[in-house]
């Protein structure tokens, strides 16, 4: 099943460190990978997307995020963490069914920056 | 920036009873999705609609659910006979295009099934 994983449930880091959220896929064909961001009572908002080119995708806020297609990984980071930037993150893979598209998902990681 | 905009942001009903879920989305997107999610956990795919039709739903989105476009304008959700396993956050999104396009998401309504 074409999919995203996120294994860390949650992540802590200190403010001013630099933080990784990570996301792995598994996809036929070329993946087309999102990053989304949910604050505390409010819709996912979009931080940034891969679909072909430059392997570091920078995106909202600050963040930017690593496409690597041998590990098929497309971790989320960013240089020097805020404490604002607490909230929960979810990676998403465009998946292709019967010729339309879905974005699929993954279980969110809430990131957690202690001032 | 644009925005989606769903109502009623919490919305409060019986087991059994008939719900409809509203949302507005962006004017010129032609791409129309409901997802939800339950308490705070991972956002499920539930419908995408296009050109007035469903062009893929999940296994969640059973007989009780149905998607309408009734004015061109709004977009609704409507769950026939509601569940307890039914309340969660139901958020819609739209998009402009369908090949890697972004979503835009309203705040969501907050459905609780008692």
């Amino acid at each position: 099943a074409q999919s995203v994983a996120q294994p860390e449930d949650q992540v802590n880091v200190a403010e001013g460190n630099p933080l990784t959220v990570k996301c792995t896929y598994s996809v036929s064909g070329n993946p087309y990978l999102f990053w989304y961001v949910q604050y505390p009572n409010r819709g996912l908002q979009f931080l940034l997307k891969y679909i072909t080119g430059d392997n570091l995708v920078k995106g909202s806020y600050g963040f930017e995020a690593e496409f690597n297609k041998s590990q098929t990984s497309f971790h989320l980071k960013k240089p020097s963490a805020l404490v604002s930037d607490s909230a929960l993150y979810f990676c998403a893979v465009r998946v292709v069914s019967g010729g339309y598209q879905k974005v699929t998902f993954g279980t969110g990681t809430k990131l957690q920056v202690i001032p | 920036e644009p925005e989606v905009t769903q109502t009623p942001s919490h919305q409060v009903t019986q087991m059994g009873q008939e719900v409809i879920l509203r949302c507005v989305p962006i004017s010129n997107h032609l791409y129309f999705y409901w997802y939800r999610q339950i308490l705070g956990q991972k956002v499920e795919f539930l419908v995408s609609f296009y050109n007035n039709e469903i062009s893929e739903k999940s296994e969640i989105f059973d007989d009780q659910f149905s998607v309408e476009r009734p004015d061109g304008s709004n977009f609704t959700l409507k769950i026939r006979s509601t569940k307890l396993e039914d309340s969660a956050m139901y958020f819609c999104a739209s998009s402009a295009g369908r090949v890697g396009e972004k979503l835009f998401f309203g705040s969501g309504t907050q459905l609780s099934v008692l």
